[in-house]
């Protein structure tokens, strides 16, 4: 069956402008989770949905970063007045029944390049 | 908080032979999970292998062995026979046994599977 997908693939902005990616997960997958990948952080985790509980944004970096998830599928990572050290690989991961329960499955991510 | 550690951040090896690649964590945790994920270049992170910290037995999958030394907090990944498609950035990564636990990853190893 299809993966995690998220869009855009690439996205390359100036300073100071917002940007939005999108997570799409495997269909019938009720967590989703945020990651990070930089050169100088390695993965971090950014924020965790499960169904229609409260999300843990406990790993967002600022109040420059949120994320929503509508109608318990497909997820939107926010970026508002971007940085440099915004620049990321953005990961997004959602929860399925693989080799057990939690197991998590990645998309191909979004490179965000902050000119 | 939980730390994962992979203190080679590069190895290679001759194709069709077997490559150890190293990895400890810390934690207080005594129900937990423990993963090897690969990314290659296309940045898809792709589930290699994971281990439950209740089993003793070694997880297998095909070419691919853990050594699991929970006294040690050691888990270390084995690759048979490499090939060229296994080269690839390997990360090592812990997830508390809690559902919806995020993933605490390593720094990564490269590894260069060599003609």
């Amino acid at each position: 069956g299809a993966g995690v997908s998220q869009s855009p693939s690439n996205k390359v902005t100036e300073k100071g402008k917002d940007v939005e990616l999108r997570c799409d997960p495997i269909s019938g997958h009720t967590a989703l989770y945020w990651y990070r990948q930089s050169l100088g952080q390695g993965l971090e985790f950014l924020i965790y949905f499960q169904g229609n509980s409260a999300p843990d944004k406990s790993g967002l970096p600022s109040d420059r970063f949120s994320a929503e998830r509508t109608g318990g599928s497909v997820s939107t990572l926010t970026i508002q007045r971007t940085q440099q050290e915004d620049s990321a690989v953005y990961l997004c991961a959602s929860t399925g029944r693989g080799f057990s329960t939690d197991t998590q499955y990645f998309g191909p991510g979004t490179r965000l390049t902050v000119l | 908080a939980q730390t994962v550690t992979q203190s080679q951040p590069e190895m290679s090896v001759q194709e069709a032979e077997t490559v150890t690649l190293s990895c400890t964590y810390d934690t207080s945790e005594s129900n937990y999970y423990l993963f090897w994920y690969k990314q290659p270049p296309s940045r898809q992170m792709i589930l290699v292998i994971r281990q439950e910290a209740y089993k003793q037995q070694n997880a297998t999958e095909n070419r691919f062995s853990v050594n699991f030394q929970k006294a040690a907090k050691s888990f270390s990944l084995k690759i048979s026979d490499s090939q060229l498609g296994d080269t690839a950035m390997y990360f090592c990564a812990f997830r508390r046994g809690t559902s919806g636990s995020r993933l605490t990853f390593g720094e990564g190893t490269q590894l260069t599977v060599n003609p």
